[in-house]
């Protein structure tokens, strides 16, 4: 248990839905990150949060739709994807800026995009 | 952000030290050197962190030499447990939040 959830574990869909993940810290940290973790490739940073706001954003498609109501929760919204966006998708926070070498990563959502 | 280099797999025996050596020959003044576990289907654990010379907790130690280009995160007697993708980073300390990830080093521990 590392204080982040994450919400659904497996989501399967179809390429016209539209769904949401979400994630929740119960750590008190001010940072949250969206990362895709796809077979046979490493991890790559999605979009990161700092107090509420987007910092980062790695040219992600716009199929693709984070929101960050507060400094706890995390979404991430997706709609009409398509099979190559199969992937884990991994939540993660940490303190701030600064400590961002220490990040606490929840279990995961494992997506299949039918 | 500097780019890190690793094996891509290595075997061991349980009750061996293990050792993995990571490449990093850009790294930066500011960069510290980070090390993460992933087992199947979870996400990543930070293990160890540091900046220079040795540093020690109770799951590992981490040796930097003095020119930084290397780092090696050192497992003393490693269990079946420890079966896992461990991932060296380098992240600039003083803020900003790229965390790169590269491919990771798959260790398998036998029995």
């Amino acid at each position: 248990e590392t204080g982040v959830t994450q919400t659904p574990r497996h989501l399967v869909m179809g390429m016209t839905n539209k769904k949401s993940l979400k994630c929740e810290q119960h750590l008190g940290h001010n940072a949250m990150y969206w990362y895709k973790q796809s077979a046979k490739k490493p991890l790559e940073l999605m979009f990161v949060y700092s107090l509420e706001e987007r910092v980062e954003n790695n040219s992600v498609p716009s199929r693709f739709s984070p929101e960050c109501p507060n400094s706890s929760h995390l979404f991430l919204h997706l709609h009409t994807l398509q099979p190559e966006d199969s992937a884990l998708y991994l939540c993660a926070s940490s303190q701030d800026s600064a400590n961002s070498y220490e990040q606490y990563f929840g279990p995961g959502t494992r997506l299949t995009v039918t | 952000l500097a780019k890190t280099t690793q094996p891509i797999s290595m075997d061991s025996y349980e009750g061996q030290e293990v050792n993995i050596t990571c490449s990093h020959n850009n790294i930066a003044t500011n960069d510290y050197i980070t090390w993460y576990q992933q087992f199947p289907s979870q996400g990543p654990r930070f293990i160890i962190q540091g900046y220079k010379t040795k540093v020690t907790n109770e799951v590992a130690s981490l040796f930097i030499p003095a020119d930084r280009k290397s780092s090696t995160l050192s497992l003393p007697r490693v269990s079946l447990s420890d079966t896992a993708v461990y991932y060296c980073l380098v992240v600039l300390f003083t803020g900003g939040f790229k965390t790169i990830f590269g491919a990771g080093t798959r260790l398998f521990v036998k029995a």
